[in-house]
Formats: C-alpha cells, structure tokens, sequence
C-alpha cells in the first residue's frame, strides 16, 4: 500500500464550486505539505502543517483553505473554485528530526479542472 | 527568498548517449540541493540530494549531480540514458533558514528517443 495516499486522483468541476482534496498518510510523520505543479512553473507550496496544531501559509495561498484533522490527514479546499486554479496537486509529508534536512515524501497528484 | 531556475525546459536525447540537466540557484550560507524525477502520471521521487561534503553526489537509477558554490550550480548528468529515463526532471533546494520547506525549479522534461 502507498505510504501517502491522495483523493480523489481526478476531478472536473466548475467555476464556483467547493472543492475538498485529501491526503492521508501511513508514514508516521508530524509534517505535510501541500503544492500545485503547473508547466514550466514547478510546484509552489500553498500550505503547509509542521504538526496538527501548526498551519501556515505557502508562497501562493489565496483563493485556498487547509484542515489538519490529525496527524495523518491534511485536506486542501478551494471555496469557489476558478479557472487559474486547474493544476496538478500534490500532498508530501517528512518526519521531524535533528538531521540537516528530512526528506519530503509525494502522493500520487490529484489532477483538477475546473471549467 | 531562494530561487531556483532550470536552464532547460526540454531535453530530446537518443538512448545511449549522455545527458545533463542544469540547474541553478540562488546563493544561501548554507543549502541543501535536490533533484526529484516525475515519471508519467506518478508522483515525485527523490532522484539524489546534496546536504553537505563531497560535491560530488550519486543517486540512483545511475544519475550523479555536482554541486559547485562558485557557479551557484547543481547540475544532473548520467553517462547513457535508457528509454525508461523519459520523465521530468526538478530541481530543488532548501536550507535551514527555510524550515525543511522546498523550493523548486521550472522541471526539465526529457525525451529519451530510440
């Protein structure tokens, strides 16, 4: 079973509408991320959660809300879905240590369009 | 803010031949590379990452990278590519300052041809 599981994998929606992604994790770990990947773009952080009591914004928040239900959930909700938010998403978590740097582990992408 | 700019956004290559992705970033006292491959339709995998010593850094499926402070580069390479190696390729860095939070580059998508 993978580690880091996202829901659904594929949406279409419309302009307006409220959309919740999922994430869950089997891992362990207290930290989860939450990205859009656009061409030529990369993938920017919109949220991200260093444990269930600690969310915080990423480099391109707006428009986007998050709910860290416990240690291994992390949803991203979109109010009122737009056009410009069609994109690839993507959910990471890493585990929180004293090395250097804990590496980030990706879900499978969620592909939503919204019309 | 860190930044990270990938030189090229499309790679064509013959299978056999080398390649090399490169990637550059802005300085930091002290910062932590990466480089993650996108197959189709999958998620990210970290391909190999530069925490610190040796600038010369080997990943799996064959790659190595080399980190040089001087440039601010990151490059990728590996000697003979497989038609299996056709994916997306991003860099990435980090630092302590940042928090463990990663900052990626544009992706270079590489086409491995017979």
């Amino acid at each position: 079973d993978a580690d880091v599981t996202q829901t659904p994998r594929n949406r279409i929606t419309k302009t307006g509408k409220r959309i919740m992604l999922e994430c869950s994790q089997t891992k362990g770990h207290d930290r989860m991320y939450w990205y859009r990947q656009d061409p030529g773009l990369g993938l920017r952080l919109i949220y991200y959660s260093f444990d269930v009591k600690d969310i915080n914004k990423g480099e391109i928040s707006d428009g986007y809300s998050v709910s860290r239900q416990a240690q291994a959930k992390f949803s991203l909700s979109l109010e009122s879905a737009i056009p410009n938010q069609t994109a690839l998403y993507f959910c990471a978590t890493s585990d929180f240590g004293l090395s250097a740097y804990n590496e980030q582990f990706f879900g499978p992408g969620t592909r939503l369009t919204v019309l | 803010a860190q930044s990270v700019t990938q030189l090229d956004s499309q790679v064509p290559v013959f299978e056999e031949a080398p390649v090399e992705l490169r990637c550059n970033y802005s300085s930091s006292v002290s910062v932590y590379l990466f480089w993650y491959v996108q197959y189709p339709n999958q998620g990210l995998q970290l391909l190999l990452k530069y925490l610190s010593g040796s600038t010369l850094v080997k990943g799996i499926n064959g790659f190595e990278a080399e980190f040089n402070k001087s440039q601010t580069s990151f490059h990728l390479r590996k000697p003979s590519v497989h038609i299996s190696d056709t994916a997306e390729y991003f860099c990435a860095s980090s630092s302590k300052a940042a928090g463990n939070k990663l900052t990626f580059g544009g992706g270079t998508r590489v086409l491995v041809k017979p």
